[in-house]
């Protein structure tokens, strides 16, 4: 199984929710990313988990608060967030950092 | 900030033609890979190629290396109108935090069928 999920596919959420985004994989990765990515631009790498432990964090606002509960899954959790955080937002799983990632399909997320 | 730069940002050519992209990166690297992404959707990785490598092929793309230069070229032979998408490099680099991965800005392809 090379694939990684995640859900949900879209969500739209008022500046006030709180809600979060999974990620799944069964590939016995041990290296976890989350990137956001801005239309017609590059990925922007916010955080990887190596081994589920928390290894970078790339200066991202406090309203985004990753967790790893275990080493195939990775949530983001979304709070106070401003319409400037709408964005496609992509996970991704590596056997170690910097390896080969495999890409999710990616969680298109609008703020009003 | 972003460590690789590509050219030219847009790349249109008719089906069948070779599509040529390039990336430059600013730091010592590991290894510099190449990914596909089609509109809105996920990445995919194409090719992996470790600094003391210059040149892989996989199917119809060839990468070159030049660690001198600190570029990278992707190459795709008889392109399709499937190979119509976004390609970034990212590269693996050196900073003074320590591995750092990066996107780099991307070439946008358009094979006219």
């Amino acid at each position: 199984d090379t694939e990684v999920t995640q859900t949900p596919k879209h969500l739209v959420m008022g500046m006030t929710n709180k809600k979060s985004l999974k990620c799944e994989q069964h590939m016995g990765h041990r290296a976890m990313y989350w990137y956001k990515q801005k239309a017609k631009k590059p990925p922007e790498l916010m955080f990887v988990y190596s081994y589920e432990k928390l290894s970078i964090n790339e200066s991202v606002p406090s309203r985004f608060s990753p967790e790893c509960p275990n080493s195939s899954l990775l949530n983001l959790h979304l709070h106070a967030l401003q319409p400037e955080d709408s964005a496609l937002y992509l996970c991704a799983s590596s056997q170690f950092y910097t390896d080969t990632q495999y890409f999710g399909p990616g969680t298109r997320l609008t703020v009003l | 900030s972003q460590q690789g730069e590509e050219d030219p940002q847009a790349l249109s050519i008719q089906e069948g033609e070779n599509a040529t992209m390039n990336c430059s990166y600013k730091t010592s690297i590991n290894n510099l890979q190449w990914y596909r992404q089609n509109s809105g959707r996920g990445l995919v990785h194409l090719i992996l190629i470790r600094s003391n490598e210059r040149e892989k092929h996989s199917g119809r793309l060839r990468v070159t290396l030049d660690t001198s230069k600190k570029s990278s070229s992707l190459l795709i032979t008889a392109s399709r109108a499937a190979d119509t998408a976004s390609y970034f490099c990212a590269t693996d680099g050196y900073s003074n935090t320590g591995n750092q991965f990066y996107f780099g800005t991307g070439t946008s392809l358009t094979v006219i069928p």
